[in-house]
């Protein structure tokens, strides 16, 4: 079926360090991405998002990548701090709804723990 | 802008009452989103509307699950009877439009039915 999925669940890594996420779909459908921060007892927070037209997409300590040809979406993290500690989900929306928030199907997450 | 604000926080209630979640998105937002989070089934989306309007209410488990916006400020996600498997934490988001742009999520409510 179509879905979203995350290698890892859980991710520990020692503050400084890159951190690195990763994420798999299911649909080559899909032409939108998101990455979203989850922070304990808060809601999703946007970090970023890709198109499908790009394999890479740069922000402020973070990058994100996408391969098409193995329908992988990877998150990372630069010098991670203690505050980059969370849940982090990927979302993907399918080319059939238009790229439209409304049909954002969302990964089950992958938490990041960061050890000072 | 303070953000979507979403009310109660928390909510404990006995199983058969009635609950009632409320959003207030991000003023100007045309679009507005009732998500639900389970450590089961992840984040689900309930239903979204445009300028009020419902326009997907395909992920709303029941008809025990109603919503409404009665207006551009101002949303409800009601649960009448609740059941203990209603147990979760519900999200409201909002957009500014539908379409490869980020949703702003509220801090949730998390719903406990006993």
């Amino acid at each position: 079926g179509e879905s979203v999925g995350l290698h890892l669940p859980t991710l520990s890594v020692q503050e400084g360090d890159n951190s690195i996420i990763n994420c798999a779909y299911s649909n080559s459908a899909s032409d939108y991405f998101i990455w979203y921060k989850q922070e304990s007892g808060k809601g999703p927070q946007f970090i970023i998002d890709i198109r499908s037209n790009m394999d890479k997409r740069q922000g402020q300590r973070v990058t994100v990548l996408l391969n098409k040809t193995v329908k992988h979406l990877s998150l990372q993290i630069a010098a991670t701090q203690p505050g980059d500690s969370a849940v982090y989900f990927c979302a993907e929306n399918h080319r059939s709804y238009g790229g439209s928030q409304g049909n954002l199907i969302f990964g089950k997450g992958t938490k990041l723990s960061v050890k000072p | 802008d303070a953000g979507v604000i979403q009310s109660p926080r928390h909510e404990v209630t006995e199983m058969g009452q009635e609950v009632t979640l409320r959003c207030k998105p991000i003023s100007g937002h045309d679009y507005l989103f009732w998500y639900r989070q389970t450590m089961m089934r992840g984040l689900e989306l309930l239903i979204y509307f445009n300028n009020n309007v419902p326009i997907d209410d395909s992920g709303m488990p029941e008809d025990r699950f109603s919503a409404k916006m009665p207006n551009a400020s101002f949303s409800t996600l009601k649960i009448q009877p609740s059941e203990p498997r209603d147990s979760a934490v519900y999200f409201c988001a909002s957009s500014l439009k539908l379409k490869n742009t980020e949703a702003f999520f509220g801090q949730g409510t998390r719903l406990t039915v006993v």
